[in-house]
């Protein structure tokens, strides 16, 4: 049974702090990792599709490391603003296979 | 351009009962995904349809079922409901690529 483990399950920061969250998968047939954010009442928003091992990418204070050897990955938010807030979504598919998801980390900053 | 509408946005249904959810994928997207997000846990696949045709199923049972219709909207229904088929249900649309982009989903209450 194909697993995705995120960690920490919830996060709570000051405004200004920098965070990470992991995000561990299956590292055999790799095809890609998807990382969503989700504000509550919202559709789930993609932040990144990641394929390659060693991708690294960014959006704004938001980027996201991928090693598909060792099957994890990071995402890093500098200097979390209160509308950071949300849960984080990792998600692993391989060809042709549907998305699993990991239960996601839920980060609270505060001002 | 719209993104992916789900409706209702909200239903109560009771114990046996029959539920039909809608699904309209964004505009030039053939393929749609279901998915199942019960409280604390991360969204389950259910079914897969590319042009009108099941691609991939998840281990759901046969009270669930689906269909693709010629625009590529979809039909997720669900038979003889359970207390535990209380859920989030979301869909997604794929032109093809590695995104999947996500609607609000449809709470579904049963009673």
């Amino acid at each position: 049974i194909l697993n995705v483990e995120q960690s920490p399950q919830s996060l709570h920061v000051q405004e200004g702090d920098s965070t990470n969250f992991t995000c561990s998968f299956p590292s055999s047939n790799f095809y890609a990792l998807h990382w969503y954010r989700w504000e509550t009442a919202k559709s789930p928003e993609a932040l990144f599709v990641m394929t390659l091992n060693g991708d690294e990418k960014k959006k704004g204070r938001i980027s996201a490391t991928l090693n598909t050897k060792e099957g994890y990955s990071y995402l890093y938010i500098k200097g979390s603003q209160p509308e950071d807030s949300a849960t984080y979504l990792c998600a692993f598919n391989q060809a042709g296979t549907a998305l699993i998801f990991g239960k996601g980390t839920t980060l609270s900053v505060s001002s | 351009d719209a993104g992916v509408t789900q409706s209702p946005t909200h239903l109560i249904k009771t114990r046996g009962q029959h539920v039909t959810l809608r699904c309209s994928p964004i505009s030039g997207h053939k393929s749609v995904s279901w998915y199942q997000q019960v409280l604390g846990q991360g969204p389950q696949f259910i079914f897969q349809y590319y042009e009108k045709e099941e691609r991939g199923r998840g281990n759901f049972p046969d009270r669930f079922s689906a269909r693709q219709f010629p625009n590529y909207s979809s039909e997720l229904n669900v038979n003889a409901l359970l207390l535990g088929d209380s859920a989030l249900y979301l869909c997604a649309s794929t032109s093809g690529g590695y995104e999947q982009y996500f609607g609000p989903g449809t709470r579904l209450t049963v009673t």
